[in-house]
């Protein structure tokens, strides 16, 4: 398997709204990353986990709150969205954490999120 | 900062070559990656530099220059399944696998 899975490819929820985005890797990755992209712009990077540790959280909004709940699986849980927040939200994964060609992000498909 | 600069967009014809530029600040570099994003599509990996010179990879190369905060996709015999964005993505983590992405460059390949 070496494929990252998001699920769910479409998403369409209200500012009060709370939903989740699910992302699964089995390819022995141990960092895992939520990246989001606005149309037409490159992704921004918003969180890395480690070892399923926070590693690195890019002063993203209260309003996005990730979980990795073991190694194979990377959650961001949504809550109180504003229209702003709609964009494509892409998981990735990597074998480890330390820069190097050996640790070259795979990437989902996305998850296209829309926030009315 | 940590500005990554490309070209907006680029537009070239098919059996030809192109070349794709992306500048970067050089402070706490790390590494390099080039991806491929078709419109609606996962990025997906092409080239990796993180030591200066020319790294080949069939009819995609990539070049650095690390003193001069600089990259180069090459992409030859340019197909139409080509067209899509390419990424400059730089690592700045130090120990950590940070990468961020530059603005990306829209190429076209016309007939």
């Amino acid at each position: 398997d070496t494929e990252v899975t998001q699920t769910p490819k479409h998403l369409v929820m209200g500012m009060t709204n709370k939903k989740s985005l699910k992302c699964e890797q089995h390819m022995g990755h141990r960092a895992m990353y939520w990246y989001k992209q606005k149309a037409k712009k490159p992704p921004e990077l918003m969180f890395v986990y480690s070892y399923e540790k926070l590693s690195i959280n890019e002063s993203v909004p209260s309003r996005f709150s990730p979980e990795c709940p073991n190694s194979s699986l990377l959650n961001l849980h949504l809550h109180a969205l504003q229209p702003e927040d709609s964009a494509l939200y892409l998981c990735a994964s990597s074998l480890g954490l330390t820069p190097s060609g050996a640790n070259v992000l795979t990437f989902g498909a996305g998850s296209r999120l829309t926030v009315l | 900062g940590q500005n990554i600069d490309q070209p907006t967009e680029m537009t070239a014809t098919e059996g030809a070559i192109v070349q794709i530029n992306c500048t970067y600040q050089t402070s706490g570099f790390n590494g390099l990656f080039w991806y491929q994003q078709h419109a609606g599509e996962a990025p997906t990996f092409l080239s990796y530099n993180v030591l200066d010179g020319l790294e080949e990879k069939g009819r995609f190369s990539s070049f650095l220059s690390r003193s001069k905060g600089y990259s180069y996709l090459l992409l030859k015999e340019l197909q139409m399944k080509d067209s899509a964005s390419y990424l400059c993505a730089v690592n700045w983590g130090g120990a950590t696998n940070k990468l961020i992405f530059g603005t990306g460059t829209l190429l076209a390949v016309q007939p």
